[in-house]
């Protein structure tokens, strides 16, 4: 059973929009949790994360919100650039050093 | 400087043959990670190390052999490949400390 999840397979926006990437988790024990980049042909790179002590995280253009009462966490990008199109993935960090993968969610944003 | 490096990029390979996708890096990390990527089902993890001679299952392990005698090297061995290991395979390293995973470039697998 998915522990992380990304019900969004795909997602489309116009250059300049913004992006709103979800992610839902089942657990009420994760309290870290992370944002990774995927471009085709290369592996994952981090993105942002946040604590389950803080709700917001801002890093220039994107900003990660936590709602642990829904247990949902979402990726803003503002304005979207078209260098953002590639697979985004949400993990959380349930014990140290691991991490549990949501299935991606493809983002195309469109000059 | 590489960081992480992993070979080989691609490999194709018939059902049955043994299999070993090589991943090095250069930082010293003490923990090692070997995932693979699938559509449907994001990245998942296969097998891990704290350090040199101390390995550990992940969620999916079967199938899949793993050793780890230099901090630096971290082989996956699929002993007798099987077509529903093709796949995408990423290693990745953690420092231990307040740090992300850092990922390698992967190898494409295919089992035919």
């Amino acid at each position: 059973d998915q522990q992380v999840k990304q019900n969004s397979p795909s997602l489309s926006v116009q250059e300049g929009r913004i992006s709103i990437l979800n992610c839902d988790y089942t657990n009420s024990m994760f309290d870290y949790f992370l944002w990774y980049k995927k471009y085709p042909a290369e592996g994952p790179t981090f993105l942002i994360s946040i604590s389950s002590i803080k709700d917001k995280n801002e890093d220039g253009r994107f900003t990660v919100f936590l709602n642990k009462s829904a247990k949902h966490l979402s990726l803003h990008i503002v304005p979207s650039q078209p260098g953002d199109s590639a697979v985004y993935f949400c993990a959380a960090n349930p014990t140290s050093n691991k991490l549990i993968f949501g299935t991606g969610t493809l983002l195309a944003v469109q000059p | 400087d590489a960081g992480i490096t992993q070979s080989p990029r691609y490999k194709i390979t018939e059902t049955g043959r043994q299999v070993t996708l090589m991943c090095h890096q250069t930082w010293s990390h003490s923990y090692m990670f070997w995932y693979r990527q699938d559509l449907g089902h994001g990245l998942r993890l296969i097998y891990y190390s704290a350090a040199a001679d101390i390995t550990d299952k992940g969620e999916v392990p079967d199938g899949y052999v793993v050793s780890r005698s230099k901090t630096e090297n971290f082989p996956l061995t699929l002993e007798s490949a099987t077509r529903s290991q093709t796949s995408v395979y990423f290693c990745a390293t953690h420092s231990g400390g307040a740090d992300t995973q850092y990922f390698g470039p992967g190898t494409r697998l295919t089992v035919l």
